[in-house]
């Protein structure tokens, strides 16, 4: 069965610095998306960044890019030059796209707080 | 293009009845899927919905059920109320099958269950 771990509850991080938020999961796949999600106090989650499991170079989205290591199974994600707007949850979820049953599994977020 | 809309944004109900939770899929999405979120536990896949037809469902009780309406606005209902229902339940939609690609989330409605 696939799984997806967010091993960090809470982080948080100075306005301006960089922050690494982890990811692991566990398939038997090899064809698989994985995106980061991030939810703000509003609650409407939008997403933040994708990666195809096939694509080895790194996804990356203005200040938000992922360290994406398949063999390890890791998909970190960093934000740089933090700013107070990055404040919320940040969910790490992992998609099947060929499999005929419901494979969206999502972790159970990191909570960053960016600190003025 | 306006977003996933959802329908109420807040309800308070008792325990033993029940409640009809409506989302609007973005225009051209097939796609519905239903998640609920409560603290903690992150978010817990409902079912999904796609061309009217459900295509998946998850590890939830018989008193949570959905249902497509032709124009691919989705309704979720949850029968004999329980106060573990209590949660914030989010839709999301996509053009194609969920696990093909990017959902777009609406805001959710938060239902607590006195």
């Amino acid at each position: 069965a696939q799984t997806v771990t967010q091993s960090q509850p809470e982080m948080s991080v100075q306005e301006a610095e960089t922050v690494t938020l982890s990811c692991t999961y566990d398939t038997s796949e090899n064809n698989y998306y994985l995106f980061w999600y991030k939810q703000p106090p509003s609650r409407q989650m939008i997403l933040v960044i994708r990666q195809e499991a096939y694509k080895q170079q790194n996804a990356t989205e203005n200040r938000f890019s992922v360290n994406f290591q398949k063999a390890a199974k890791s998909f970190s994600l960093k934000i740089s030059d933090s700013q107070l707007g990055d404040t919320a949850m940040y969910f790490c979820a992992f998609s099947l796209p060929s499999s005929g049953t419901y494979k969206y599994i999502f972790g159970t977020g990191t909570r960053l707080k960016v600190l003025a | 293009k306006a977003g996933v809309t959802q329908t109420p944004r807040y309800l308070i109900k008792t325990r033993g009845q029940q409640v009809t939770l409506s989302c609007s899929p973005i225009s051209g999405h097939r796609s519905v899927s239903w998640y609920q979120q409560t603290p903690g536990q992150g978010l817990q896949f409902l079912f999904e919905y796609f061309s009217e037809t459900q295509r998946n469902k998850g590890n939830f009780p018989g008193r949570f059920s959905g249902r497509q309406f032709s124009n691919s606005r989705s309704e979720m209902n949850v029968s004999t109320l329980e106060l573990g229902d209590s949660a914030l339940y989010l839709c999301a939609s996509s053009l194609e099958l969920a696990a093909q690609g990017i959902q777009y989330f609406g805001a959710g409605t938060r239902l607590s269950v006195l």
